[in-house]
């Protein structure tokens, strides 16, 4: 397997602009999670899904962010407009089940810079 | 709320040495707890997973206890190499799926 994958691996953009972020999961894992890492704030849990399903989006910083998961093998995390302290590290990760017995794989990550 | 705290924030040490990093947590309800490495501009990969009813788990040279009661876990790295070097993390999973992690260790080996 290949492998969470995650794209783009860099972004670049102007403070305003709609920032779309992708991920595939571990094919037949049923838990999505994305994290956002800086150096001020370490890696945060923003939102995760169950078979396609938001459970927790408590993490989700504020409206501009959004997250989906249309089908068991993509998710799209977007930030509409972005601001300059959406700077930061964003990672994709899955697992096969929840918590207990099973570990999440995480993907590379996007690193996002917002001028 | 869940708070992971990791110490030290940095360790230098010469190739061959014996390390031990350490991770304490303030909610002892966890389902388990895992030893994450990060390597720079790398993703995470997952080094070792205790249940909550478990006190250690060992793999080649690492070996992670747990100890639920106080809040500690503690990962030992015997005979350290310049391969090590990278950051190390620790994240306990709470209710749901959640995972909360400390800040991280960032491990220097020396040749």
């Amino acid at each position: 397997d290949a492998g969470v994958i995650q794209s783009p691996r860099h972004e670049v953009t102007e403070m305003g602009q709609e920032v779309t972020l992708r991920c595939k999961p571990i094919s037949g894992h049923d838990y999505l999670f994305w994290y956002r890492q800086t150096m001020m704030r370490g890696l945060e849990l923003l939102i995760y899904f169950n078979n396609n399903v938001p459970i927790d989006d408590s993490g989700m910083p504020e409206d501009r962010f959004s997250a989906k998961m249309p089908n068991a093998s993509f998710s799209t995390l977007k930030i509409q407009p972005s601001e300059p302290r959406d700077s930061a590290v964003y990672f994709c990760a899955s697992s096969l089940t929840s918590g207990s017995p099973d570990t999440q794989y995480f993907g590379p990550g996007t690193r996002l810079t917002v001028l | 709320k869940q708070e992971v705290t990791q110490i030290p924030a940095a360790l230098s040490v010469p190739e061959g040495e014996n390390l031990v990093l350490n991770c304490s947590f303030t909610d002892s309800a966890i389902y388990n707890l895992q030893w994450f490495r990060q390597d720079p501009g790398k993703g995470l990969t997952s080094l070792l997973l205790i249940q909550s009813s478990q006190r250690e788990q060992t793999s080649g040279r690492l070996n992670a206890s747990l100890d639920k009661s106080s809040g500690r876990s503690t990962l030992y790295i015997a005979a350290s190499q310049p391969g090590d070097s990278a950051t190390y993390l620790c994240a306990v999973t709470t209710s749901g799926s959640r995972l909360t992690f400390g800040e991280g260790t960032q491990l220097t080996v020396n040749p």
